[in-house]
């Protein structure tokens, strides 16, 4: 079975601090994608980022990082000197080869506090 | 840019109405898809179609249709609404390119209260 996990219901921080959003997932496929999503307010998600299992690489963009680590299932993202408008709930999502489906993480409130 | 429309942002209906959520993409993908959110539950996918006139069973299919007649069109039909179908519906389209799934576009979602 394919499970995504994201243990942090809603996380508060005060403007510039650091802050890492968990996720972690299960799967038995050997080809498999892993995506985060924003959603802001408006209600719209938006693409963040598309990681595949061959490539353990982290990756950074700006304020944005994310972890990969196949050894713990997990693919971390952190935003660092966060703004308010990183205010939103962040989804974590995996695809594999088996279903062709997207599974979701149930999602993280990020509250960033002026 | 890529472009899911959703036809309405909010919509209230009376239980047992049949009601009607449309979408629409602009960039020729082959897949649509209807989930819906929940708090705590993430996205549950309704069902989803990989092609005009086809479709495929999603998590939570019961209580819902869909008809895509139209390539760029994908509509999800609540049969006879009920209260337990309150909630915010998300389209999304996307390609699949070379078997693998690419990136999800999805509309601004459309918040339905069955009162």
């Amino acid at each position: 079975a394919q499970k995504v996990t994201q243990a942090q219901t809603e996380i508060s921080v005060v403007e510039k601090e650091d802050v890492t959003l968990d996720c972690v997932y299960e799967t038995r496929d050997t080809t498999y994608y892993l995506f985060w999503y924003k959603q802001p307010p408006s209600g719209e998600l938006v693409f963040l980022i598309r990681r595949n299992s061959f490539d353990e690489q982290n990756e950074i963009s700006g304020r944005y990082s994310w972890n990969f680590q196949k050894s713990t299932s997990s693919f971390n993202f952190t935003i660092t000197a966060s703004q308010v408008v990183d205010s939103a709930v962040y989804f974590c999502a995996l695809w594999g080869h088996s279903n062709y489906q997207l599974i979701w993480g149930a999602g993280t409130k990020l509250i960033i506090k002026p | 840019d890529v472009k899911v429309t959703q036809s309405s942002r909010y919509l209230v209906k009376r239980t047992g109405e049949k009601v009607f959520l449309e979408c629409v993409q602009d960039m020729d993908h082959e897949n649509m898809f209807w989930y819906r959110q929940d708090p705590g539950l993430g996205l549950r996918l309704i069902y989803f179609s990989y092609d005009v006139k086809m479709k495929e069973k999603g998590d939570i299919p019961e209580g819902y249709s869909v008809s895509r007649e139209k390539k760029e069109r994908f509509s999800l039909i609540l049969e006879s609404a009920s209260t337990n179908q309150t909630s915010m519906y998300l389209c999304a389209s996307s390609i699949l390119r070379d078997r693998v799934f690419t990136e999800a576009f999805f509309g601004q979602g459309t918040r339905l209260t069955v009162v």
